[in-house]
């Protein structure tokens, strides 16, 4: 019973190098999330990919890109990393399918990130 | 801006003493509340959700309530152990959308000493 797992589970970077945070899930679940949360603030939505082959942008995207390689999987990529991405990165999945919004979230147990 | 609002922002109780963490929201059209317990490096796991039509759910020993017409809930948790020492993030859904238009509040630390 993983349900999500994120890798790795802490990372420190210097300012301008690029790393990729994976996450998988095992629910056969459609939709997929990456969230960051920082202190003194609520979560907030980077990506999400509502099903298998589509991703869109979410709150704060800038400086982020992201991959649905399969409906397993779907990572997280800093290409040039800043100071100011310092935080804690959290994936998760729900089995929403279009149109209702009653569905939980499954988080994983998160990446903590420090860039230099 | 759909916001959302939570207070006390921290709080210490006694072990097996009860509490309430308060929930005020301004995100419309509601669809749903949720309540997650975040424990320190730990990923959120849900606890409720509720709808319009629902005004308290309960898991086990937390009891959620909410009232659609003042844009308020709370989360009431029962003769408190350790291991509920936690944050507790409400989150709110618009109508219409999905999970990725879902609002956070920055929680409620609550730590529960012996």
């Amino acid at each position: 019973n993983a349900g999500v797992t994120q890798t790795p589970k802490f990372q420190v970077l210097k300012t301008g190098q690029s790393m990729t945070l994976q996450c998988a899930q095992d629910m056969n679940h459609n939709s997929m999330y990456w969230y960051r949360q920082d202190p003194g603030m609520g979560l907030r939505l980077i990506y999400y990919s509502a099903s298998e082959g589509t991703t869109d942008k979410g709150e704060v995207p800038n400086g982020y890109n992201v991959s649905r390689l399969n409906k397993r999987e779907f990572s997280l990529r800093l290409e040039s990393a800043a100071p100011s991405q310092t935080s804690v990165y959290f994936c998760a999945s729900s089995d929403f399918i279009g149109g209702t919004t009653n569905e939980k979230l499954f988080f994983g147990s998160g990446t903590q990130l420090s860039v230099l | 801006k759909n916001q959302v609002e939570q207070s006390p922002q921290s709080l210490i109780i006694l072990e097996g003493k009860n509490c309430t963490l308060q929930c005020n929201y301004t995100v419309s059209p509601f669809s749903n509340l949720r309540w997650y317990k975040q424990d320190t490096g730990r990923g959120p796991v849900s606890l409720t959700i509720m709808t319009f039509s629902e005004n308290t759910k309960s898991n086990g020993r937390y009891t959620a309530t909410l009232d659609a017409d003042t844009k308020q809930s709370s989360l009431h948790i029962t003769a408190s152990q350790l291991s509920d020492s936690a944050s507790y993030i409400c989150v709110v859904s618009a109508r219409g959308k999905g999970n990725n238009r879902l609002a956070f509040g920055k929680g409620n630390q609550v730590v529960v000493i012996p």
